[in-house]
């Protein structure tokens, strides 16, 4: 089955232990991206990668960090969460960017930072 | 950087009836998606419509574009409650490098 696949769906944790929240597409997709979700925010992109050791900030990159050394896998890394990083998280991801190719999500990430 | 507004915020509406949603955005596009978020799981694709298209369907989802308005409009029609759910546009902007940009959303609540 085609899908992206998050872990963990749900994270509690405190103020500066770092954490990693792994993501992997078996779509053989190019394209991959990390949102956040808040209540009255909306989407918010973090960062994204293109392909394989290419990666870009999006608009919300402060404090986190990317990494993509396979094309399957997006980790998303929080070296030193703060309280204010608690959010719901989404990896995705598509065949390519900028040719209006449709995202397909992950189920989330619910993290909470005390 | 929000490019695209949904709305209402909020809609609630009985079974049967049609669910309308709109999306404004600021710039120019290349293509604008719909997609559809049941409460707090991943969003699903509903349906695309690019800049030189005006109407497109997809089963009980109709979408319209006005790129003079620059704006769009989301219809589901003969609601169910499993349409119960959060509704997002999302544009690729042209010069945003195909990233899309999505909107706050609309929830839609569909009332047996």
């Amino acid at each position: 089955e085609a899908q992206v696949t998050q872990n963990p769906r749900y994270l509690i944790t405190v103020t500066g232990k770092k954490l990693t929240v792994t993501c992997s597409q078996n779509m053989n997709h190019e394209y991959m991206s990390w949102y956040r979700q808040d209540p009255g925010l909306g989407l918010r992109q973090i960062y994204y990668s293109m392909n394989v050791e290419v990666t870009d900030k999006g608009d919300v990159p402060e404090g986190y960090k990317v990494s993509r050394k396979e094309k399957r896998n997006f980790p998303l890394i929080l070296e030193s969460p703060s309280p204010n990083q608690t959010s719901l998280y989404f990896c995705a991801s598509s065949l390519g960017r900028g040719r209006g190719e449709k995202l397909f999500f992950g189920s989330g990430t619910q993290l909470s930072v005390l | 950087s929000q490019q695209g507004e949904e709305d209402p915020q909020a809609l609630s509406i009985q079974e049967g009836e049609n669910a309308t949603m709109n999306c404004s955005y600021k710039t120019s596009i290349n293509n604008l998606q719909w997609y559809r978020q049941n409460s707090g799981r991943g969003l699903v694709h509903l349906i695309l419509i690019r800049s030189n298209e005006r109407e497109k369907h997809s089963g009980r989802l109709r979408v319209t574009l006005d790129t003079s308005k620059k704006s769009s409009s989301l219809l589901i029609t003969a609601s169910r409650a499993a349409d119960t759910a959060s509704y997002f546009c999302a544009t690729d902007a042209r010069g945003s490098q195909g990233n899309l940009i999505f909107g706050k959303g609309t929830k839609l609540s569909v009332k047996p």
